[in-house]
């Protein structure tokens, strides 16, 4: 049983170019989630899917979009990457939409130059 | 707007001390709280809080939740060098929205 796996573990880009981090869970959970973790800011939601075909936004989507594309992977890209996007990014998942506990993958730490 | 706040930012005690972590919220509609501990990776789930006046325990950990007064504590008795982490804080947001806002974190270290 491997929870919830996110792909890859680092990554490097360059300002302007594009790329998708992976997300994916086994626990057969409904909702899913993607933050993003800075120094002195906690985590913040990006994007959000409460069950297979539906995302909703968070608190700081722009710049990024999501795919629900089944039950168990939900991905986040970021179309043209900019520094201000350096960041540690986090997927979770939790059984049930609200009022649950959420499991986290081991996170992506992305760099832009 | 709905905000968590959590004290003290960050915490050095020595082995064998107790620490009080806090958490306060402004959240509409709130669900539950939660407590997590954060080591090198992943946050890992301590705690969820629904009730007031119900302390849950976990080992040497306890927590309770006063939805009154709008804050929970975390506490942790006879500290030990591997409770050092980031303890994080967070409120089930507005009721239909499955938003969890986080609070910043405090940081504990324990030193041997």
């Amino acid at each position: 049983n491997a929870g919830v796996t996110q792909t890859p573990k680092f990554q490097v880009l360059k300002t302007g170019q594009s790329m998708t981090l992976q997300c994916a869970q086994d626990m057969n959970h409904n909702s899913m989630y993607w933050y993003r973790q800075d120094p002195g800011m906690g985590l913040r939601l990006i994007y959000y899917s409460a069950s297979e075909g539906t995302t909703d936004k968070g608190e700081v989507p722009n710049g990024y979009n999501v795919s629900r594309l089944n039950k168990r992977e939900f991905s986040l890209r970021l179309e043209s990457a900019a520094p201000s996007q350096t960041s540690v990014y986090f997927c979770a998942s939790s059984p049930r939409t609200g009022a649950d506990t959420q499991y986290f993958g081991p996170g992506t730490r992305l760099t832009v130059l | 707007e709905d905000k968590v706040v959590q004290s003290p930012l960050s915490l050095v005690v020595h082995e064998g001390d107790t620490v009080t972590l806090n958490c306060s919220y402004e959240v509409t509609n709130f669900r539950s709280l939660l407590w997590y501990k954060q080591e090198k990776k992943a946050p890992t789930f301590l705690f969820m809080l629904t009730s007031s006046g119900i302390e849950k325990k976990s080992g040497r950990l306890s927590s309770i939740l006063d939805k009154k007064e709008l804050f929970s504590i975390l506490n942790i008795t006879a500290t030990q060098t591997g409770d050092s982490a980031i303890y994080l804080c967070a409120v089930d947001g507005p009721s239909g929205t499955y938003k969890y806002i986080f609070g910043t974190g405090t940081r504990l270290k324990v030193l041997a």
